[in-house]
């Protein structure tokens, strides 16, 4: 099945313990993003990645680092989180072009304590 | 600059009746496609429809259009007949071209409740 897988559903942690999120495709997409969902502001991108080893900030980079070592697999690492990143987070990946439309995973609720 | 405005934050529905969400976006890019997904209490994301910069027409996708207006940088969907299960966020979207990286930008998005 085509799938995006994000884990895990649920974390919380306490703040400056780093932590990573992971993301995995099986559809071979060139395109991987993640975003964040806050109410009132909608889904904010944090970084993209264009392609193995290709990398770069979305609207909302600060705090967060990314990695794209694999086609499949783009991990979103918080270094050390702080309270104002407790939020959802959707990894979410598809084929390049404007016509494309991304398959999301199932979402990461983050609490920062 | 705000990409994608939605302006509606909540709205109430008749079931059966339909509902138009508003959306504007902004871009200078030549290139670019619209698309609508539906965020259940559930949370996943999920699509609905899409439309192409270049289309002539409207796209529809079974109970949902999206009505597209290019000179007014808009793309409102429609949804016809409501039913209960369409309570949901609704959010807006935008992928520039290739002069973008193909970036995706969000909506806030609205609130839809169906009342029976």
């Amino acid at each position: 099945e085509a799938q995006v897988t994000q884990n895990p559903r649920y974390l919380i942690t306490v703040t400056g313990k780093k932590l990573t999120v992971t993301c995995s495709q099986n559809m071979n997409h060139e395109y991987m993003s993640w975003y964040r969902q806050d109410p009132g502001l909608g889904l904010r991108q944090i970084y993209y990645s264009m392609n193995v080893e290709v990398t770069d900030k979305g609207d909302v980079p600060e705090g967060y680092k990314v990695s794209r070592k694999e086609k499949r697999n783009f991990p979103l690492i918080l270094e050390s989180p702080s309270p104002n990143q407790t939020s959802l987070y959707f990894c979410a990946s598809s084929l390049r072009g404007e016509g494309e439309k991304l398959f999301f995973g199932s979402g990461t609720q983050l609490s920062v304590l | 600059a705000q990409k994608i405005t939605q302006t509606q934050p909540g709205m109430f529905v008749q079931e059966k009746e339909a509902v138009t969400l508003d959306c504007t976006y902004d871009t200078s890019d030549p290139s670019y496609g619209l698309f609508w997904y539906k965020q259940p209490s559930s949370g996943e994301m999920i699509f609905l429809i899409y439309q192409g910069s270049y289309d002539q027409q409207n796209a529809t996708e079974g109970r949902y259009s999206l009505n597209f207006q290019k000179a007014r940088k808009s793309a409102n969907l429609v949804i016809s007949a409501s039913q209960l299960g369409d309570s949901a966020m609704y959010f807006c979207a935008m992928r520039e071209g290739l002069t973008n990286d193909y970036k995706l930008s969000f909506g806030a998005g609205t609130t839809v409740t169906v009342r029976a």
